[in-house]
C-alpha cells in the first residue's frame, strides 16, 4: 500500500526556519517525481516545488523562490522542504504528493502556522 | 504559467446531475485530471487523463475534454459527494502541475 506521511510542521515566528520530511512506503520511491502542494486556511491547492526522481533537477513556485529549498534521500525514502525566511503568508497546510502528470497519491498533510 | 478557471460554487439536487467546468487556452489539447478534497482530508484523485476512473472511484464520475473546456461530471449526486473539486494540468513550458482554483460542491 503506498503510503506518503509528512511530519514537522508547527508554530514558527516570521523569518524563522522549520524542516518538513515525508517519508515514503509501498512503492519504489526512486523512480517518481515528488512535489509538495500547499493549501492556505479556507483557499486553494497552490503547487509549491518539485523534484525529479534523482534530486538533480528542482522547480519552485516563484513566491517561495530563495527561500525553499526541496530535497530528497532516496536511500531513506524520504522528501523534505527546508523552509527559511518564512512569512506568515506562508501559513498553509503542506502535503507530499508523487506523479508527473497526474498526483497519484497524496499524504494528509502537515499544518505551518507562521506567527509572532 | 498556464492559467486554469473554474466556477467557485456549483449546486445541484441529490439524485441530479452536476457539472464542474474547467476554462484554459486550448485545453483539449492538454490532459486534465480531477481531486475531491472533503473539509479536513487531503485531496483524493478522481479523474485522471481526461476520463479514467481510478479503482474504487463510482462510475458516476466522468470526465469530458474539448476546446477550451474540461467538464468533471457527476451523476446521481449523492450527499457524500459534497466536496470542494480541482482540475490539474502538466504546465509542460516548466515542468511542474497548474490547479484551477476549486469549485465547492453543495448538495441542496
Amino acid at each position: 500500500e503506498v503510503q506518503l506521511v509528512e511530519s514537522g510542521g508547527g508554530l514558527v515566528q516570521p523569518g524563522g526556519s522549520l524542516r518538513l520530511s515525508c517519508a515514503a512506503s509501498g512503492f519504489t520511491f526512486s523512480s517518481y517525481w515528488m512535489h509538495w502542494v500547499r493549501q492556505a486556511p479556507g483557499k486553494g491547492l497552490v503547487w509549491v516545488s518539485r523534484i525529479n526522481s534523482d534530486g538533480t533537477s528542482t522547480t519552485y513556485a516563484d513566491s517561495v523562490k530563495g527561500r525553499l529549498t526541496i530535497s530528497r534521500d532516496n536511500a531513506k525514502n524520504t522528501l523534505y522542504l527546508q523552509m527559511n525566511s518564512l512569512r506568515p503568508e506562508d501559513t498553509a497546510v503542506y502535503y507530499c504528493t508523487r506523479g508527473t502528470g497526474d498526483l497519484d497519491y497524496w499524504g494528509q498533510g502537515t499544518l505551518v502556522t507562521v506567527s509572532s | 504559467s498556464y492559467v486554469l478557471t473554474q466556477p467557485p460554487s456549483v449546486s445541484v439536487a441529490p439524485g441530479k446531475t452536476a457539472r464542474i467546468t474547467c476554462g484554459g487556452n486550448n485545453i483539449g489539447t492538454k490532459s486534465v485530471h480531477w481531486y475531491q478534497q472533503k473539509p479536513g482530508q487531503a485531496p483524493v484523485r478522481v479523474i485522471y487523463y481526461d476520463s479514467d476512473r481510478p479503482s474504487g472511484i463510482p462510475e458516476r464520475f466522468s470526465g469530458s475534454n474539448s476546446g477550451n473546456t474540461a467538464t468533471l461530471t457527476i451523476s446521481r449526486v449523492e450527499g457524500g459527494d459534497e466536496a470542494d473539486y480541482y482540475c490539474q494540468v502538466w504546465d509542460t513550458s516548466n515542468d511542474h502541475p497548474v490547479f484551477g482554483g476549486g469549485t465547492k460542491l453543495t448538495v441542496l
